[in-house]
């Protein structure tokens, strides 16, 4: 079963404006990871976060953790039309198998032109 | 360097045939991870591999499902008497095994049964 629910499951927006998408989980996590899906192909990391940090930056891309709501937003800032992809976060649990990732069911994101 | 690689991109297979899917990691890396991608299940976890520890095989779905690693390095899982609901996209990953360690995914290998 999933451990993340992610929302809104799909998201259409216009380039240049700015995409926030959700997810939240069920229980406690050691990092919690960001992805980029394109063309139902191969995953793309894109941002890790560590249950003891609140906020991380990588480029365009502004990610939050609130462990006290077991949630994640991920903000896509000055959005393009190479953003359009899905995306997935996912979560590591305290002694799961290494690292296993226990992934959402993802946000479908389009930028149109 | 090179990334992680899948092969083939692509099988399509008929029920009940046997099929073997492939994953290079990248060099280096001793943590290799199966996953896989159907509609009606999302990403789902199937096996995990640690340097030369035993498998977790907690993921697979049932025992037409088996997975090896070769001297550490490439693995190859396979699936056996294949029934349609196997259709899916087949992605590995590996990562350098230690705690909080990215995983690198390969573009990943797409399952058709028919």
């Amino acid at each position: 079963s999933q451990q993340g629910e992610e929302d809104p499951q799909a998201l259409s927006i216009q380039e240049g404006e700015n995409a926030t998408m959700n997810c939240s989980y069920k229980t406690s996590i050691n990092n919690l990871q960001w992805y980029r899906q394109n063309s139902g192909r191969g995953l793309v990391h894109l941002i890790l976060i560590r249950s003891n940090e609140r906020e991380k930056h990588s480029g365009r891309l502004r990610v939050t953790l609130d462990t006290s709501k077991k949630s994640s937003s991920l903000l896509i800032t000055a959005s393009r039309a190479a953003d359009t992809a899905s995306y997935f976060c996912a979560t590591v649990i305290p002694k799961a198998a290494g690292n296993k990732l226990t992934f959402g069911g993802g946000t479908r994101v389009l930028v149109k032109p | 360097g090179a990334g992680v690689s899948q092969s083939p991109s692509n099988k399509v297979t008929e029920k009940g045939k046997d099929v073997e899917l492939r994953c290079d990691p990248i060099s280096g890396h001793t943590a290799l991870y199966w996953y896989r991608q159907s509609l009606g299940q999302g990403l789902e976890f199937l096996i995990y591999f640690q340097g030369n520890s035993a498998p977790d095989k907690s993921g697979l779905p049932s025992d037409r499902f088996s997975a090896e690693r070769t001297g550490g390095s490439v693995s190859t899982l396979t699936i056996q008497r294949t029934q349609q609901e196997d259709s899916a996209v087949y992605l590995c990953a590996s990562s350098l095994g230690r705690v909080m360690e990215t995983q690198y995914f390969g573009p990943g290998t797409r399952l058709l049964v028919l």
